[in-house]
């Protein structure tokens, strides 16, 4: 009965490849995030989507690109994964109408690491 | 968006009380929040306290506000090894739902 899952759990990949992370809630949110948290543990939002915008942090590469099959889902897709792109990425989801609607749970994180 | 800042790193004796002060530049949100992070463990939304409020107690956890100094602190009484982790302000931009969090600050725990 996991809110915010993530798939997978680790990811280590060479420099080049093409990769995606998974992210699913069951809360029934509208809104859903990914965040980038550096070696430093320094966690900074890369996208906010629900069904009616996209936000990009224009710092993101376009190399970055999320994708939302439903409500539930947001997945991540990187393309030629740089050495840079180790980190631990982290998905959120937030009821952005409701009263604490800006709350937001996050999942477990996806640990990847490129060589 | 807004800017966040935190202190890195505190230290604290096992049953002391630890506090963890965050300060922000602009917002007219209606929570300011923190989360917890373990070693090794996503964020685990820690409290929140509603911006029309001074204080928010709940057990060993104790919010405080002030707005006109935007100014944000976290206190834990009698800390334990447990509580050993990292602890994020996060404060949603201006009109908007994202979330800007501080850097974080870890909290050693010697026992």
């Amino acid at each position: 009965d996991t809110a915010v899952s993530q798939t997978p759990k680790y990811l280590v990949t060479q420099m080049g490849n093409d990769k995606s992370i998974k992210c699913e809630q069951n809360l029934g949110h509208d809104t859903m995030y990914w965040y980038k948290q550096d070696s430093k543990k320094f966690l900074k939002i890369m996208f906010s989507y629900n069904n009616k915008e996209l936000i990009i942090n224009e710092t993101v590469p376009n190399r970055f690109s999320p994708k939302s099959p439903d409500k539930a889902h947001l997945n991540l897709h990187i393309n030629s994964l740089e050495l840079g792109d180790s980190a631990v990425y982290f998905c959120a989801s937030s009821q952005v109408r409701g009263l604490a609607g800006e709350t937001q749970y996050f999942g477990p994180g996806t640990r990847l690491l490129v060589l | 968006g807004e800017d966040v800042e935190q202190s890195l790193f505190l230290s604290v004796r096992e049953g002391d009380s630890s506090v963890i002060n965050c300060t922000y530049t602009d917002s007219s949100s209606t929570y300011l929040y923190w989360y917890k992070q373990e070693p090794g463990a996503g964020l685990q939304l820690l409290t929140y306290i509603f911006s029309n409020m001074d204080m928010k107690q709940d057990q060993r956890l104790t919010v405080l506000l002030n707005k006109k100094d935007k100014h944000l602190s976290l206190r834990i009484a009698d800390t334990q090894t447990g509580d050993s982790a990292i602890y994020f302000c996060a404060v949603p931009w201006a009109g908007s739902y994202q979330l800007t969090f501080g850097k974080g600050t870890k909290l050693s725990v010697i026992p």
